[in-house]
């Protein structure tokens, strides 16, 4: 257990509003990941950052970005929400030496 | 990109059976994780692997990185109420990938008592 934490737990927002999901980390992992979990694709990888201001995009990119100004922070922000952005938000973070990641207990994000 | 196929997608077993499920891939793979999600929770990492040909127990839980390097295999011996959720292989290829996982599926497991 990483002692990960997320926040919010559950949004719901309308379209074309900005969204931005935190992911808090007390194990001071240098990896950090966004993915997002929908029926009948499993977890998919938005963005990954392997260090602080260190960020690159993962296999569905289009429409988030990311920060991360401190090690223990990883910001998703969706621009402009869609209703195709509606899903459950996961962070996981991996340290140095391990190929372990582990999980956060996620956001369930309505855009509406 | 990598894919990776698991099955089955589902199971509906009986309290005490014995299960198991795998992951299959066209590509090589350096490590193998099994997850377990519960409902309305984060995937919890059971097992890692990091040989092939490995051999892995965590309790009931065993777990093989396949001699191919190209699958795995989780089984779960006398299944119990608490088994029941979605189970998750995750592999790992390599290279400067920054740890980056591809994940299957994923097999929805209900236990009847």
């Amino acid at each position: 257990d990483a002692g990960i934490t997320q926040s919010p737990r559950h949004k719901v927002t309308e379209t074309g509003t900005p969204v931005t999901l935190r992911c808090h980390q007390t194990e001071n992992h240098r990896y950090m990941y966004w993915y997002r979990q929908d029926p009948g694709h499993g977890l998919r990888l938005i963005h990954y950052s392997y260090g602080v201001k260190d960020t690159d995009k993962g296999e569905v990119s289009d429409g988030y970005s990311v920060s991360r100004s401190k090690t223990e922070d990883f910001l998703l922000t969706l621009e402009s929400a869609t209703s195709s952005q509606t899903s459950v938000y996961f962070c996981a973070t991996k340290g140095e030496r391990s190929y372990e990641q582990y999980f956060g207990p996620g956001t369930r994000l309505t855009v509406t | 990109g990598q894919q990776l196929n698991q099955s089955p997608q589902s199971m509906f077993i009986q309290e005490g059976e014995d299960v198991s499920m795998n992951c299959t891939s066209s590509s090589i793979f350096n490590t193998w994780l099994w997850y377990k999600q519960d409902p309305g929770e984060g995937p919890v990492l059971l097992i890692a692997l990091y040989k092939a040909g490995e051999l892995t127990s965590n309790g009931r839980l065993t777990a093989q990185f396949g001699i191919t390097r190209k699958d795995s295999f989780l089984n779960i011996s006398a299944s119990i109420p608490s088994d029941v959720g979605i189970y998750f292989c995750a592999g790992r290829s390599g290279g400067t990938s920054y740890g980056k996982l591809t994940f299957g599926q994923g097999t929805i497991l209900t236990v009847h008592p």
